[in-house]
């Protein structure tokens, strides 16, 4: 069965880094792109990041490009988030997802059961 | 890229049906859109493509059968037949796009589907 688990959120201050971890299982990792969404409390989802098979093309929302990294290890079957200069706007739910793409378009399925980062003083 | 636009909430009966709207931006009506399913306390789960033809693709893994959708012009519609407790939830619509060295994904703001 397919299964992702991400990990490593917690409370940080303004300013400050965290890297998340999505750890796969039940299926094949390196033949998925895969991706990272938000969703801040009360909130709709917001799209954050998304990497290729092997990480050679990453794409990401204009509110982390310059501060968060995708990353992933395709020998241990786990996607990363490296989140830098961290602000109150990026506490969230962060949820990973296993990327489908057909008739040139993407979808995402299945997705986690999140991590929530707050980032408060 | 569009812009998805849902409305905030929709209520129901159980045992009733009801329609779900995602309403793209203007010049944007040959996108396809996906709908995703979240039930409270949990992570999305995809439902099912939709572009002007209707359904794209399969349905998630679990949908049932109640669930279907429609396109037309700018809007995409998910419909639930016989509606029940376990489809109480936010549904999510989205869509990519995806360029010559870009690439973005957009979501409308969700609605919250209550069941009465």
């Amino acid at each position: 069965q397919v299964h992702l688990v991400e990990s490593g959120g917690g409370v940080v201050q303004p300013g400050t880094s965290l890297t998340l971890t999505c750890k796969a299982s039940g299926f094949s990792f390196s033949d998925f792109s895969m991706t990272w969404v938000r969703q801040a409390p009360g909130k709709g989802l917001e799209w954050v990041a998304i990497t290729s098979f092997y990480g050679s093309n990453k794409y990401y929302s204009d509110s982390v490009r310059g501060r968060f990294t995708i990353s992933r290890d395709n020998s241990r079957d786990t996607l990363y988030l490296q989140m830098t200069s961290l602000g109150a706007e990026d506490t969230a739910v962060y949820y990973c997802a296993r990327v489908h793409y057909a008739n040139g378009a993407h979808w995402f399925d299945p997705w986690g059961q999140g991590t929530l980062v707050t980032v408060s003083s | 890229q569009p812009v998805l636009t849902q409305p905030p909430s929709v209520s129901a009966s159980l045992g009733a049906s009801v329609t779900l709207t995602c309403t793209l931006s203007s010049g944007y009506s040959n996108y396809k859109v996906d709908w995703y399913q979240q039930r409270p306390g949990k992570g999305p789960r995809f439902v099912m493509r939709v572009g002007t033809g209707g359904i794209v693709g399969s349905k998630g893994d679990g949908i049932p059968d109640r669930f279907s959708v429609l396109g037309s012009g700018l809007n995409r519609y998910l419909t639930i037949k016989n509606i029940q407790e376990e489809d109480e939830g936010d549904y999510h619509c989205g869509a990519d796009h995806d360029g010559e060295s870009s690439f973005v994904v957009v979501f409308g703001g969700g609605t919250k589907l209550i069941v009465l």
